[in-house]
């Protein structure tokens, strides 16, 4: 497998446009997490799901954020409008839950920039 | 998720054993200690994880205390590849799956 699939790596877009980060997670699991680094704040969890379904996103910051999971092997991360403060490396995670194996894998990130 | 303490930085020299100790004093009795690490401009990576017996894996060496109230990851032959900010992580489990919660985790700089 070629692991958690993120796209863009990198994404520059202006105050006020739309941004859609991409994730195929990992065949076979069944768990997708979305969190955002930044320097101040380090990893936050911002939304994660269960065999497509949200289960917790009471980590998104603002409406502005939404995400999504229309099948299992793939989820956006969507901001509507984008504001500078929303500059940070977004990672996807998945998982599968087992009695023995409870890791999780990364993706590389998509390192937003707003301008 | 228990709240671990780790310090903020370690300097480890290349070929030596690196130690990283985390703290998580209101470890519950179902709550594993999971480690976790992020090399510069990655995702993080599992490395190990336990509930309270020593574990050992081709990357890394758990030690727990009897206590259960803190833990130190071991390196045994620490690279420069190594360096990295290395995170300890509480997990409990139960009939589902919880997500990782990060602390600020220790920055590992392995020195030549």
């Amino acid at each position: 497998d070629a692991g958690v699939i993120q796209s863009p790596r990198h994404e520059v877009t202006e105050m006020g446009q739309e941004v859609t980060l991409r994730c195929k997670p990992i065949s076979g699991h069944d768990y997708l997490f979305w969190y955002r680094q930044t320097m101040m704040r380090g990893l936050e969890l911002l939304i994660y799901f269960n065999n497509n379904v949200p289960i917790d996103d009471s980590g998104m910051p603002e409406d502005r954020f939404s995400a999504k999971m229309p099948n299992a092997s793939f989820s956006t991360l969507k901001i509507q409008p984008s504001e500078p403060r929303d500059s940070a490396v977004y990672f996807c995670a998945s998982t599968s839950w087992g009695a023995m194996n409870t890791e999780a894998f990364f993706g590389q990130g998509t390192r937003l920039t707003v301008v | 998720d228990a709240k671990t303490t780790q310090p903020p930085s370690m300097d480890c020299a290349e070929g030596r054993a690196a130690n990283l100790p985390c703290n998580h004093s209101t470890i519950s009795g179902n709550e594993y200690v999971y480690w976790y690490r992020q090399i510069h401009s990655q995702g993080p990576q599992y490395i190990i994880h336990g509930l309270k017996n020593n574990e050992t894996n081709e990357m890394a060496s758990l030690i727990i205390t009897e206590d259960r109230k803190s833990s130190t990851l071991i390196l045994p032959h620490a690279t420069l590849r190594d360096t990295a900010v290395y995170y300890c992580i509480v997990r409990f489990r139960n009939s589902g799956n919880t997500p990782l919660v990060f602390g600020k985790g220790t920055r590992l700089s392995v020195i030549a």
